[in-house]
């Protein structure tokens, strides 16, 4: 069964960072493309950023570039999402998705999410 | 970035209608996938590639479309299937629409 498990969310001020990991099982995780994918509160979902599966290629919206990065560790089946100088507008539920390439990007599992609060 | 209008934002259909979600891009895109997200919960991958439907999704369910114009059509929809869809679309950078919110009556 796959499973992906986020955690490191939490309240944290305007400009500060914050750091995600996600813990993937029951696939061959060095197999797959990941993706961060958020949803702020009653909103819809953005994708947040890409990682190919060897990690060699990283892909990001313009709305977080420069300041989030996006790795993973394949020997430890996880995968990060370093966030630094949030905004209050970064505030969501980040989800850990599996991407599959099948006619372009698809994700066919997520995460339960982890929330993220940006607030003073 | 292609930017992805869904349509209609609400809708309410009774069991047994025949229900139809468009999701139209700003440009001209190859494929669309879709998404069903019940409150409280992830979201579930429901259809591939335009018309693929994911593992374990009703055959109720189907995806049609090409170029700017796609569409999730539910034949006989049932109350299990009230929930927000979501098109995106299958380029980067990626982008999805602001969701169909479907209610039964």
């Amino acid at each position: 069964e796959v499973q992906l498990v986020e955690t490191g969310g939490g309240l944290v001020q305007p400009g500060r960072s914050l750091k995600l990991s996600c813990v993937a099982s029951g696939f061959t995780f060095n197999n797959y493309w990941m993706s961060w994918t958020r949803q702020a509160p009653g909103k819809g979902l953005e994708w947040v950023a890409s990682i190919t599966n060897s990690g060699g290629s990283t892909y990001y919206p313009d709305s977080v570039k420069g300041r989030f990065t996006i790795s993973r560790d394949n020997a430890q089946n996880t995968l990060y999402l370093q966030m630094n100088s949030l905004r209050s507008e970064d505030t969501a539920t980040y989800y850990c998705t599996r991407a599959r390439i099948i006619r372009g990007t698809f994700f066919d599992y997520w995460g339960q999410g982890v929330m993220v609060t940006v607030s003073s | 970035e292609i930017v992805l209008t869904q349509s209609p934002t609400t809708m309410a259909a009774s069991p047994g209608e025949k229900v139809t979600i468009t999701c139209h891009a700003s440009s001209s895109v190859s494929y669309m996938h879709w998404y069903q997200q019940k409150p409280g919960a992830s979201p579930k991958p429901w259809i591939y590639a335009t018309s693929t439907l994911a593992s374990g999704v009703p055959d109720r369910f189907s995806g049609s479309g090409s170029g700017t114009s796609y569409s999730l059509t539910i034949n006989n929809v049932e109350a299990e299937d009230a929930a927000t869809y979501y098109c995106q679309q299958w380029n980067y950078p990626l982008t999805f629409g602001s969701g169909t919110k479907l209610e039964i009556k």
